[in-house]
């Protein structure tokens, strides 16, 4: 079976700073893509950044970026400069298997960013 | 882009009672998905639309639930019969079709209470 796992439930950081948000996953497929999503305090769900398995440079969005390690089936998010809007729940999700691409979700981490 | 709209955005209502709920997608994605989110937990897919035919179905999807995507636009999400266990936020999410790179954009959600 697919599965994602978020062990961290919370994480804080102080404004400015750099916070690392951990994800592992487990798939038998060999290509395939990995996604961030964030979703704000009553608000929707945003994609914040995406990684191709096949490609070994890590992706980058301006402050977020992934370090993604297909051996150890890891994909974290590195959150530079936070910034007070970057307090979200932080979803690591992964395609469910053949080409619909339905998302299989990990549990989140909710990610306070403090003044 | 209009983005993914969803109404309503709250729903009460008594148990054993029907509830439907809808989702405009953006106007130019033919995938459409329907995902379910409890409190603490990441969206869990209930199923799939790719224009008008409905692809897959979770096991979640119980014969209580049923969807619809008559035109290929906008898509219906019915539970008959509610149960307590159905409080949960609803998520629609659209996407073009193509291999599952693509990134899905979902709506604000329909949040429904069971009393």
């Amino acid at each position: 079976a697919q599965t994602v796992t978020q062990s961290q439930p919370e994480m804080s950081v102080q404004e400015a700073e750099t916070v690392t948000l951990s994800c592992t996953y487990d798939t038998s497929e060999n290509n395939y893509y990995l996604f961030w999503y964030k979703q704000p305090p009553s608000r929707q769900m945003i994609l914040v950044i995406r990684q191709e398995a096949y490609k070994q440079q890590n992706a980058t969005e301006n402050r977020f970026s992934v370090n993604f390690q297909k051996a150890a089936k890891s994909f974290s998010l590195k959150i530079s400069d936070s910034q007070l809007g970057d307090t979200a729940m932080y979803f690591c999700a992964f395609p469910g298997g053949g080409s619909q691409g339905n998302l299989i979700f990990g549990k989140g981490t909710k990610l306070s960013v403090k003044p | 882009d209009t983005g993914v709209s969803q109404n309503p955005r709250h729903k009460i209502t008594k148990r054993g009672q029907n509830v439907t709920f809808r989702c405009d997608p953006i106007s130019e994605h033919n995938r459409l998905y329907w995902y379910r989110q409890t409190l603490g937990q990441g969206p869990e897919f209930l199923t799939y639309f790719q224009n008008e035919a409905q692809l897959e179905k979770s096991r979640l999807l119980s014969d209580r639930f049923s969807a619809e995507r008559p035109k290929g636009s906008f898509s219906t999400l019915e539970i008959q019969r509610t149960e307590q266990g159905d409080s949960a936020m609803y998520l629609c999410a659209s996407s073009l079709q193509g291999a599952s790179n693509q990134p899905q954009h979902f709506g604000d959600g329909t949040r429904l209470s069971i009393l």
